[in-house]
């Protein structure tokens, strides 16, 4: 069963905007990973967030986590086309480097 | 540096074949993961492996075998492939401890069972 659920399914953003994400999860976790999947290929990571960190960013990317929510959110500042692509929340319990992802969320930025 | 390598990327069978995808990786990590990808379904992980001859079971291993006598390959073993293992197979490796619990992915096998 999956552990992240990943919100919306679908989003379409100009260039330039911003995109915003979310994933619920539901037991206790270790850290919260995003992935991007362009089409027809493997997941890459983007970034990580520990249970006890709030925000984190990277470049364009800034994730919270919010544990006693238990959500994250994704934000993508100033989209472009090349951030076309699956976007995937992935939760680690911690002990054996297991993740369990969700069904990810379809991005689709237009020029 | 190749990094994480699967065989074949396409692979068309037909129902009751044996059929085994392979995965190699170079960077000597201990954990190695098998996945298969649907839609409406997400990421679902089939086997694990811990280091080399240590295996264990993830959410859907029905129809599957693995093994690792080696720590940079874990092929993945359809015994006798059904229409329900039509899907995209992802191969993933990574070193967890000291904050690497990122998995390095595979480019994927598609495949298709007749």
């Amino acid at each position: 069963s999956q552990q992240g659920e990943e919100d919306p399914q679908a989003l379409s953003i100009q260039e330039g905007e911003n995109a915003t994400m979310n994933c619920s999860y539901k037991t206790s976790i270790n850290n919260l990973q995003w992935y991007r999947q362009n089409s027809g290929r493997g997941l890459v990571h983007l970034i990580l967030i520990r249970s006890n960190e709030r925000e984190k960013h990277s470049g364009r990317l800034r994730v919270t986590l919010d544990t006693s929510k238990k959500s994250s959110s994704l934000l993508i500042t100033a989209s472009r086309a090349a951030d076309t692509a699956s976007y995937f929340c992935a939760t680690g319990p911690g002990a054996n480097s297991k993740l369990t992802f969700g069904k990810g969320i379809t991005l689709s930025v237009r020029p | 540096d190749a990094g994480i390598t699967q065989s074949p990327r396409y692979k068309i069978t037909e129902t009751g074949r044996q059929v085994t995808l392979m995965c190699h990786q170079t960077w000597s990590h201990s954990y190695m993961f098998w996945y298969r990808q649907d839609l409406g379904h997400g990421l679902r992980l089939i086997y694990y492996s811990a280091a080399a001859d240590i295996t264990d079971k993830g959410e859907v291993p029905d129809g599957y075998v693995v093994s690792r006598s080696k720590t940079e390959n874990f092929p993945l073993t359809l015994e006798s492939a059904t229409r329900s293992q039509t899907s995209v197979y992802f191969c993933a490796s990574s070193t967890p401890g000291q904050g690497k619990e990122t998995q390095y992915f595979g480019p994927g096998t598609r495949l298709l069972v007749l």
